[in-house]
């Protein structure tokens, strides 16, 4: 399996425009995760979805980031309008029992927001 | 008060020392403890859990933990350069897995 996939790498954008993350999980697992790092907040929790249905989205910091997951092998994380203290590295994780499982984390999006 | 607490670090050990990373956190209620590895521009990686008070050996890994103590930790022996790496801690609070913000391991050859 090639893992966990997500695109872009690095996104470099300015503030107020849209913008989207994408990630695909590893095949037959049942949960994904979206995760935000940085220097000051460490990795955090967004949301995350089981079976396609989102569980948890108490993370989201707020109305400006929603997160879809319209199959098994497709997730969107988007942001509109962005602003600069968006500017995080995103990672997607899958894993197949939950979030206490084995979480396989995929290489993450760089976002830098001018 | 932050949930999983860890040093940030840098920890400093020569080649072939052991390296002892600690974490503490705050939910008595917490059942599942992880660690994962972070090599600097990568994603984290999963290298030990343990769920049981006591030790969990995995080759130069042992992961400890003491509910009593809320206390977890990370032994690594004969240290690698190639183990420098900022470790995680996370562990499970009201379903959701907390990750602490990492100790930097620095592995001098």
């Amino acid at each position: 399996d090639a893992g966990v996939i997500q695109s872009p790498r690095h996104e470099v954008t300015e503030m107020g425009q849209e913008v989207t993350l994408r990630c695909k999980p590893i095949s037959g697992h049942d949960y994904l995760f979206w995760y935000r790092q940085t220097m000051m907040r460490g990795l955090e929790l967004l949301i995350y979805f089981n079976n396609n249905v989102p569980i948890d989205d108490s993370g989201m910091p707020e109305d400006r980031f929603s997160a879809k997951m319209p199959n098994a092998s497709f997730s969107t994380l988007k942001i509109q309008p962005s602003e600069p203290r968006d500017s995080a590295v995103y990672f997607c994780a899958s894993s197949l029992g939950g979030q206490t499982d084995t979480q396989y984390f995929g290489p993450g999006t760089r976002l830098t927001v001018l | 008060q932050k949930e999983v607490e860890q040093n940030s670090g840098p920890l400093s050990v020569p080649e072939g020392a052991i390296a002892s990373l600690n974490c503490t956190y705050s939910d008595r209620g917490s059942q599942s403890f992880f660690w994962y590895r972070q090599y600097s521009g990568k994603s984290p990686e999963l290298i030990m859990f343990i769920y049981s008070n006591g030790d969990k050996e995995d080759g130069r890994f042992t992961a400890q933990l003491n509910k009593a103590s809320q206390y977890v930790s990370l032994l690594i022996r004969d240290s690698q350069p190639s183990d420098s790496a900022t470790y995680l801690c996370a562990v499970d609070s009201s379903y959701k897995l907390i990750f602490g913000s990492g100790t930097r391991l620095l592995v001098r050859p």
